[in-house]
């Protein structure tokens, strides 16, 4: 149980182009999901907490503007990287948790390359 | 700030050999406190968690971790590892200790075991 999905695992797109992630649970009900980065060698960074039916909560430097989130239901969020520049390149792994649980459960993370 | 410490970038062991990886946190209220795996090309897992009671916790794989308060440490260990326990190791903190669940994380141990 516990199974977090994201589409696509890999994405490479033209400067300027906006890029969709979606996070999905696949057994249970998300009440929370949480979208990270990761540079290479770096720790993973939150950038945002979404629960579902409200607006995100975004970390202190992360824009709001140019990271979309949305949280339209209970098993899915998605996050939209919209005008990409080759900066925005990295690793973005969401996670997921229950109204029950204080675990996240990790979903195996979607590699942005933007040329 | 609120941070995570994992003292060691790469640490490198021979099969059987007894492990122990740090984690030092600098929040002074309630936290939670995760350790979470990340073998080659796969997602993040959970190893294990303390919430609360018995600051010696056990998780999966032979892997335990102890909290200590005073020290505001909370070690990952492991008696004799194997070629399987390859991979990359995070520690990570519930600041809020369960409030809003949001995670910070070490930068994250690489463990190379030699067969």
């Amino acid at each position: 149980g516990a199974v977090v999905s994201q589409h696509p695992s890999r994405v490479i797109c033209k400067s300027g182009t906006s890029v969709k992630i979606e996070c999905r649970s696949l057994d249970f009900q998300a009440t929370t999901m949480f979208w990270y980065r990761q540079f290479p060698k770096q720790s993973l960074m939150l950038m945002a907490t979404s629960n579902e039916g409200s607006k995100a909560t975004y970390e202190q430097g992360v824009e709001k503007d140019k990271f979309l989130i949305n949280h339209a239901s209970l098993t899915l969020s998605t996050l939209t990287v919209t005008s990409a520049h080759p900066e925005d390149s990295s690793f973005y792994i969401c996670s997921a948790r229950t109204s029950k649980s204080d675990t996240q459960y990790f979903g195996p993370g979607t590699r942005l390359t933007v040329l | 700030a609120q941070s995570v410490s994992q003292h060691n970038h790469h640490v490198i062991l021979s099969e059987a050999a007894s492990l122990e990886l740090g984690c030092n946190y600098s929040y002074g209220g309630t936290v939670n406190l995760f350790w979470y795996v990340q073998y080659p090309g796969q997602h993040l897992q959970l190893l294990l968690k303390y919430f609360s009671g018995d600051p010696l916790v056990k998780g999966i794989k032979g892997f335990e971790a102890e909290f200590i308060k005073s020290k505001f440490s909370f070690n990952l260990r492991k008696p004799s590892v194997q070629w399987s326990d390859t991979a990359e190791y995070f520690c990570a903190v519930d600041g809020s200790g369960g409030s809003n669940y949001k995670l910070t994380f070490g930068k994250g141990t690489l463990l190379t075991v030699n067969p």
